[in-house]
């Protein structure tokens, strides 16, 4: 149990275009999803929470604007990075926090690797 | 600032060995701790986690926490060059569904 895909698991896109990437849990509702970036060699960078039905909270730094987060369902959410651009170019990996878990583990999807062009 | 911190490595075992990995965090009220394995390219994969002092084993792995120090550590038994990922320590304060903040890793070699 407890799976998290994403898709897709890599895009390359032109500057200036947009991008959505889907974030499901499979066999679990998800009270809450995270969005993270990881840049090459570094750690994972949380960039915001998502609540079912509410609007995301976004980590300091984080342009709400730019990375438009969508959680639908207890078992989707959705980020968009509007205009990208180069220096966007990051895995983006989503994870999940199970619905009614008596602790906090999070499940991570695969990723999804951009390049911007 | 709620920090965690840990060795980046590269710490390198034989084949067989006890891999020992460590992690300090800053702030006394934390609450669950999780240790994730990343290998190069891959998200992030939950490999133990615990909440209560003292050790937590499962299978080849064991993880020890001591909330009095701010300490947390994994231990890997008979590594296996299967195991050469890095890996992540990170730590919760809050409840249910709350942010977890993440050590840089430490990157594990397990060598033939």
């Amino acid at each position: 149990g407890a799976v998290v895909s994403q898709h897709p698991s890599r895009v390359i896109c032109k500057s200036g275009t947009s991008v959505k990437i889907e974030c499901r849990s499979l066999d679990f509702q998800a009270t809450t999803m995270f969005w993270y970036r990881q840049f090459p060699k570094q750690s994972l960078m949380l960039m915001a929470t998502s609540n079912e039905g509410s609007k995301a909270t976004y980590e300091q730094g984080v342009e709400k604007d730019k990375f438009l987060i969508n959680h639908a369902s207890l078992t989707l959410s959705t980020l968009t990075v509007t205009s990208a651009h180069p220096e966007d170019s990051s895995f983006y990996i989503c994870s999940a926090s199970r619905q009614g878990a008596t602790y906090n583990e999070q499940f991570f999807g695969p990723g999804t690797r951009l390049t911007v062009l | 600032q709620k920090e965690v911190e840990q060795n980046s490595g590269p710490l390198s075992v034989p084949e067989g060995a006890i891999a020992s990995l460590n992690c300090t965090y800053s702030d006394r009220g934390s609450q669950s701790f999780f240790w994730y394995r990343q290998y190069s390219g891959k998200s992030p994969e939950l490999i133990m986690s615990i909440y209560s002092n003292g050790d937590k084993e499962d299978g080849r792995f064991t993880a020890q926490l001591n909330k009095a120090s701010q300490y947390v550590s994994l231990l890997i038994r008979d590594s296996q060059p299967s195991d050469s990922a890095t890996y992540l320590c990170a730590v919760a304060w809050g409840g249910t569904a709350s942010k977890l903040t993440f050590g840089t890793g430490t990157r594990l070699q397990v060598t033939l």
